[in-house]
């Protein structure tokens, strides 16, 4: 099972700052098979990255991600308001499909 | 619209049985791979089940092998999970969530299951 870490637990930032969040893997995650997920309070998960850089559809272009191998990384450029969330990574390399435990992104 | 909508959760004893169904609309479920995914209250997504387009294949979390079944039925456009001896550590909001082969998109709203005496 590939175990997803990620860090840090919780993000204190302001609106326009930078984020950036991290994911490692416990071993390589193949073709870079590495997704990101938002979710708000009450609401299900939504798709942002896949493939580690790319963005799904409708994903503002303020998120991008990158890395490869057990090393990845969401970048929010700019924050806005409705950013605050909780992120998950995830691999979809290879059964069991394994998620990070999630990074709070709160206002500072 | 691309649409998932979770039903048959609720309330049930340890030991119990639930099975949850997913419908689907908006795309052409039948050439899908479907996830049922979990969340316990306040915690992380934990991954369940997952099966392939036609049903021929299906794969489980060991925390729920040989208890869960996942199915389909592609004529209904719906996925279902049968749940069977249910612990306390099964309560959580199940998701079920389409395989793009590119991540999961999109998700259903959820819907709740207690295991509690």
């Amino acid at each position: 099972e590939i175990v997803l870490t990620q860090s840090p637990a919780t993000l204190s930032l302001s609106p326009g700052e930078r984020a950036t969040l991290s994911c490692g893997a416990s071993q390589s995650v193949s073709n870079n098979y590495l997704a990101w997920y938002q979710q708000k309070p009450g609401l299900a998960p939504r798709l942002l990255m896949y493939d580690a850089s790319s963005r799904a559809t409708g994903i503002p272009d303020r998120f991008s991600g990158s890395g490869s191998g057990t090393d990845f990384t969401l970048t929010i450029s700019r924050l806005e308001p409705e950013d605050f969330a909780v992120y998950y990574c995830q691999q979809y390399a290879r059964s069991p499909y394994t998620f990070g435990q999630g990074t709070k992104l709160e206002i500072k | 619209e691309v649409q998932l909508v979770e039903s048959g959760g609720g309330l049930v004893q340890p030991g119990g049985s639930l099975r949850l169904s997913c419908a689907a609309s908006g795309f052409t479920f039948s050439s899908y791979w479907m996830h049922w995914v979990r969340q316990a209250p306040g915690k992380g997504l934990v991954w369940v089940s997952r099966i392939n387009s036609d049903g021929s294949s299906t794969s489980y979390a060991d925390s729920v092998k040989g208890r869960f079944t996942i199915s389909r039925d592609n004529a209904k456009d719906t996925l279902y999970l049968q749940m069977n001896s249910l612990r306390a550590e099964d309560t959580a909001v199940y998701y079920c969530t389409r395989d793009c082969t590119r991540g999961f998109d999109p998700w259903g709203q959820g819907t709740l299951v207690t295991v509690s005496s």
